[in-house]
């Protein structure tokens, strides 16, 4: 069974300085792992996946993540917040076994962005 | 990576009555989707709808209150049924690419509000 676990349901943080998302998942095989980001009145954008290659993901808008098996951890990273960044944020898992492509949502993290 | 659409992208409806969305994706995809999103909350998978069979269906969720069609590689329809105000959410449709990226991509979305 898989599961994921995002740590914080909102995050505020001032334009210019950095983002942290936090989540941990559970997997029970070799799992895939996405952040998604929603932002409001529009459709799910991938921002990156992590598929067992390079441990740490680099996606669009500056974003990245680093996969840490030992932490069960996939935490979303931004050096430097920007206004546009302001949205929900979908940690999510996919187990590797898992042909058929089901995801398992995390809760999600609303993020706010100050000026 | 190919492009799928929604239809209708918000509705009104009145207790009681039913609600077909339409999913529409502009390249043939084995499997498709289906994911309900409540107000404030993470996307909860609906269905697995898989061309020329029966779709299946996660705990909670039945046929007889949310019957799928997937007639062909590129179409999905999902009805919500005797709607009461707790249907109201987005309803969401995803396909994923195998081949290629191995990405699921998702539509704009229904958002469905059950007076």
């Amino acid at each position: 069974a898989q599961s994921v676990t995002q740590l914080d349901s909102h995050v505020s943080v001032s334009e210019g300085t950095p983002v942290l998302l936090r989540c941990n998942y559970s997997s029970s095989y070799s799992p895939s792992l996405f952040w998604y980001v929603q932002h409001p009145n529009k459709g799910l954008q991938l921002l990156l996946k992590y598929t067992s290659a390079a441990t740490l993901v680099k996606g669009i808008n500056g974003f990245e993540a680093e996969f840490k098996k030992s932490e069960t951890s996939f935490h979303l990273t931004k050096p430097s917040a920007h206004m546009s960044d302001a949205a929900e944020y979908f940690c999510v898992v996919s187990e590797a076994t898992d042909s058929w492509g089901k995801l398992q949502f995390g809760a999600g993290t609303q993020v706010v962005v100050t000026p | 990576s190919a492009v799928i659409s929604q239809k209708p992208s918000r509705d009104i409806c009145q207790r009681g009555t039913s609600l077909t969305i339409q999913c529409q994706v502009d390249s043939q995809v084995t499997m498709m989707f289906w994911y309900r999103q409540q107000p404030g909350q993470s996307l909860t998978l609906i269905a697995t709808a898989n061309q020329g069979s029966e779709a299946t269906y996660e705990s909670g969720f039945v046929i007889d209150k949310f019957p799928i069609s997937r007639p062909n590689l590129t179409f999905s329809t999902l009805t919500v049924s005797n709607m009461s105000p707790e249907d109201s959410s987005i309803y969401l449709c995803s396909f994923r690419e195998v081949q290629g990226r191995n990405e699921q991509f998702f539509g704009p979305g229904t958002r469905l509000t059950v007076l």
